[in-house]
């Protein structure tokens, strides 16, 4: 897997958007981008997940760099809800069945 | 749909006590995983499973040992607790195949284990 790095927190305003950085120049061209949350006490929650193409679903977007080597992950409209620890997962396909290593992420605070 | 449910949410255990804990899934998934989370730390991998059956180690298996008998089951057993496997555990399951393979992961919400 290649290696991914965020930052350690971040702090977002309630109604704004959260833009979630992610690098990850290392990728290889079969390498998929994935996120994940993990809100406090709480499983780690599938967020989203692209090859090279944005994508969007009914939680966020993910904008994805021409060159893949880096990604942003898109809260439109945080809520308080979304205060949780997001993480940058760089996977191929191939290689499933095994740990996703979700390193420390990022710790996104959502305040009033 | 339930998804991704353990059992049971809280243990207290004292040292050399053994437990099993349960992780049940009802979406046909055929990769399902044992995951510890120990404070300010990330998720480790115990042991695996990709189908009925079967099951593999993980990073960290010392001490558990799992059981896959039915597929939407999978049994995390720990024979003598020790102070050490205090800790957060998650299961979580998965597809084998697909565009998100089983990188596409569903989590359970957890047993808060602790071994006295």
């Amino acid at each position: 897997d290649a290696k991914t790095t965020q930052p350690t927190s971040m702090d977002c305003a309630e109604g704004r958007a959260a833009n979630l950085p992610c690098n990850h120049s290392t990728i290889s061209g079969n390498e998929y981008v994935y996120w994940y949350r993990q809100i406090h006490s709480q499983g780690p929650q599938y967020i989203i997940h692209g090859l090279k193409n944005n994508e969007t679903n009914e939680m966020a977007s993910l904008i994805i760099t021409e060159d893949r080597k880096s990604s942003t992950l898109i809260l439109p409209h945080a809520t308080l809800r979304d205060t949780a620890v997001y993480y940058c997962i760089v996977r191929a396909v191939t290689n499933s069945g095994y740990a996703l290593n979700f390193g420390k992420g990022t710790s996104l605070l959502v305040t009033p | 749909n339930a998804g991704v449910t353990q059992t049971p949410k809280f243990r207290v255990l004292k040292t050399g006590q053994s437990m099993t804990l349960l992780c049940a899934q009802d979406m046909n998934h055929e990769y399902m995983y044992w995951y510890r989370q120990d404070p300010g730390m990330g998720l480790r991998l115990i042991h695996y499973s990709v189908g009925e059956g079967t099951t593999a180690k993980g990073e960290v298996p010392d001490g558990y040992n799992v059981s896959r008998l039915k597929k939407q089951n999978f049994l995390l057993g720990l024979e003598s607790a020790a102070p050490s496997q205090t800790s957060v555990y998650f299961c979580a399951s998965s597809y084998s195949s697909g565009l998100a393979g089983a990188n596409e992961q569903f989590f359970g919400p957890g047993t808060r284990l602790t071994v006295l």
